[in-house]
Formats: C-alpha cells, sequence, structure tokens
C-alpha cells in the first residue's frame, strides 16, 4: 500500500482563490517532499521538509508538518492559471531515506 | 547544466520485443532513480542505482527486468520481452546524493502493440 495519500484526489478553483492539499503517511520519516508534474511531463521538485522541522516556505507556497498526526500540507496562495498541475507528495521513510515513495497526487485545475 | 536527460521520448514495441530506456543524470550526480507511472496515478518507485552498483531494486519485477548504471555512459533501463502490461510512463531521476531532492527527466512513454 502505499506510504503517502493526498487529499483530495482532484480540487478545481477559481484565479486568485488558495488551494490546500494535504497528504497522510503511515510510517516514520526522514522527510517529506512535494513535487508538480504537468500533464504529460516530469515532475518538478517545490519544497523539501524534514521530520524536525514544522513549517517550510517558499514563494507562495507554503508547506505544514505534523509528525504526531503523519501529516502535511501544502498551501498555494493566489494561486494562477499556470498553478493547473497535479501536486504529489513523497516522503522519505527513516529505514529507507534514499528512497522516495509518492503518493497518488492532488489534480488541481485553476480557472480563468 | 543540462537537466536529466532521457530516450527515447516514445517508444512503441510489439510483443516479445527488448525495451532499453536510457537516462543521463545531471552533471555531478551519482545516484539514479527509475519509477514508472500509469495513467491518473502516482509514480512507483522500481530501482535505485549508484555509479557500477544496484542498491535498491526492491520495485522492480524480479523477471524480464534489469538495470544499470556503469562508469562510463547513461542508466539502462531494460525491460525484456514486453508485454502490454508494460505500457506506462518510465522515469528517471538523479540526486547529487543520499536523501536529498530528486532531478527528473521527462520521461519515455512505452506503448506495447
Amino acid at each position: 500500500s502505499q506510504q503517502g495519500e493526498e487529499d483530495p484526489q482532484a480540487l478545481s478553483i477559481q484565479e486568485g482563490e488558495n488551494a490546500t492539499m494535504n497528504c497522510s503517511y503511515k510510517t516514520s520519516i526522514n522527510n517529506l517532499q512535494w513535487y508538480r508534474q504537468n500533464s504529460g511531463r516530469g515532475l518538478v521538485h517545490l519544497i523539501l521538509i524534514r521530520s524536525n522541522e514544522r513549517e517550510k516556505h517558499s514563494g507562495r507556497l507554503r508547506v505544514t508538518l505534523d509528525t504526531s498526526k503523519k501529516s502535511s500540507s501544502l498551501l498555494i496562495t493566489a494561486s494562477r492559471a499556470a498553478d493547473t498541475a497535479s501536486y504529489f507528495c513523497a516522503t522519505a521513510t527513516m529505514d529507507s531515506s534514499y528512497k522516495l515513495i509518492f503518493g497518488s497526487g492532488t489534480r488541481l485545475l485553476v480557472r480563468p | 547544466n543540462a537537466g536529466v536527460m532521457q530516450n527515447p521520448r516514445h517508444l512503441v514495441r510489439r510483443r516479445g520485443q527488448e525495451a532499453r530506456l536510457r537516462c543521463s543524470p545531471m552533471k555531478g550526480h551519482s545516484h539514479v532513480y527509475w519509477y514508472r507511472q500509469l495513467p491518473e496515478e502516482g509514480l512507483k518507485f522500481m530501482v535505485y542505482l549508484q555509479k557500477e552498483n544496484i542498491i535498491d531494486e526492491s520495485g522492480m519485477p524480479k523477471e524480464r527486468f534489469s538495470a544499470e548504471f556503469p562508469k562510463e555512459g547513461p542508466s539502462i533501463l531494460r525491460i525484456q520481452q514486453v508485454v502490454r502490461g508494460d505500457s506506462a510512463a518510465y522515469f528517471c531521476a538523479s540526486s547529487p546524493g543520499y536523501d536529498e531532492k530528486l532531478f527528473f527527466g521527462s520521461g519515455t512513454q512505452l506503448s506495447v502493440l
């Protein structure tokens, strides 16, 4: 079974709104990463957050990590049509920290 | 500094043929990963290699699939005697070290007729 699962599976919002995606995982992690994938393309790294960190920011992106609940969230503020993509969380577990296990992703549609 | 290069971009094979997928990691990266993705799904880990060594191949089927990352040249994912179920997008990623972010190639879309 998947280590990480995103919620919701699909999200449709209006341009300018905020988008929040959640990720839950099962086993203790070394770090958690978020990636973005445009249709038919490779994945692009967004943010890496380590198990001893609680929050990280990068531009319009904010990631939080709650290790007690084994969950993370990705917030995209002031969304743009160009943010339309699939977003994946990926976890590196404590016993295999070299190996990223991906969730099934959230498909985000930002309507102009 | 060129990114991760994968070729071919599209590969069509008939059942029973061999498929060879190539991946050149970013300059200075010695860690290579192969993932497989089906439509509307996440990426499934296949294999992790360092130069001349397979570190973890737990996600790769024991039969028909093999991977290598030689001292010189690209990493190769080889699928022998392909079947329709092998049709998928295969992504390669590289990183400069252990426990770091991955840089992905654009993938190879394998279609088995």
